[in-house]
């Protein structure tokens, strides 16, 4: 099955600093996504970003799908970026079974 | 409203127990995901519906057993679980289940089971 790895598993960073964490992926794939889980468990979709880059705010993502990587960018982290950053990806055509990766655990400080 | 919400948001329970966990949604979405999340792993996609039909099952434990009466709802019936069924089960909402659809999840429910 598809192998997704998370780059780096624990971020700690003053508050106002950017940061990117790393998805790499195994196989080619055409859908990938970005959740957040904040510390009380609830979950948030971030980015569906099969490829290219999509910004949203003080986040964006992006997809390189030929080099099989994915960079989501956090810049001025605030307090309530803490959490849990897992991307995930979609097994095969069709499937709904999305492989995540172990997550990046970030931690802002004020 | 992107309000997923779920109950009870705990539950203890013993392995003869019976219980039922519940999802609800008012965004008219149809499709409906159960997954489960153990302490410090990430989420495990267990059952999805699409406009009412279950359409996938993870190769679910029959202990679990999911039931959706309408659109709007969806529960997971629990029976005869086991300790190493502990966790967070989430429960998340999307407009159609089409590959890419932005999930709306609830906050959860934790579950121990002793």
């Amino acid at each position: 099955g598809i192998q997704v790895e998370q780059s780096p598993p624990d971020l700690i960073l003053q508050e106002g600093a950017n940061s990117t964490l790393r998805c790499n992926f195994s196989d080619s794939v055409n859908n990938l996504q970005w959740f957040h889980q904040n510390p009380w468990g609830q979950l948030i979709n971030l980015f569906y970003i099969p490829s290219g880059t999509k910004q949203n705010g003080r986040l964006s993502a992006t997809t390189v799908a030929t080099e099989r990587y994915s960079l989501l960018y956090i810049s001025s982290s605030q307090t309530t970026d803490s959490g849990v950053y897992f991307c995930a990806v979609y097994s095969g055509a069709g499937s709904y079974q999305l492989t995540f990766g172990k997550g990046t655990k970030l931690s802002v400080i004020p | 409203d992107t309000e997923v919400t779920q109950t009870p948001k705990h539950l203890v329970m013993g392995m003869t127990n019976k219980k039922s966990l519940k999802c609800e949604q008012h965004m008219g979405h149809r499709a409906m995901y159960w997954y489960k999340q153990k302490a410090k792993k990430p989420p495990e996609l267990m059952f999805v519906y699409s406009y009412e039909k279950l359409s996938i099952n993870e190769s679910v434990p029959s202990r679990f057993s999911p039931e959706c009466p309408n659109s709007s709802l969806l529960n997971l019936h629990l029976h005869a679980l086991q300790p190493e069924d502990s966790a967070l089960y989430l429960c998340a909402s999307s407009q159609s289940g089409t590959i890419g659809e932005t999930q709306y999840f609830g906050p959860g429910t934790r579950l121990l089971v002793l």
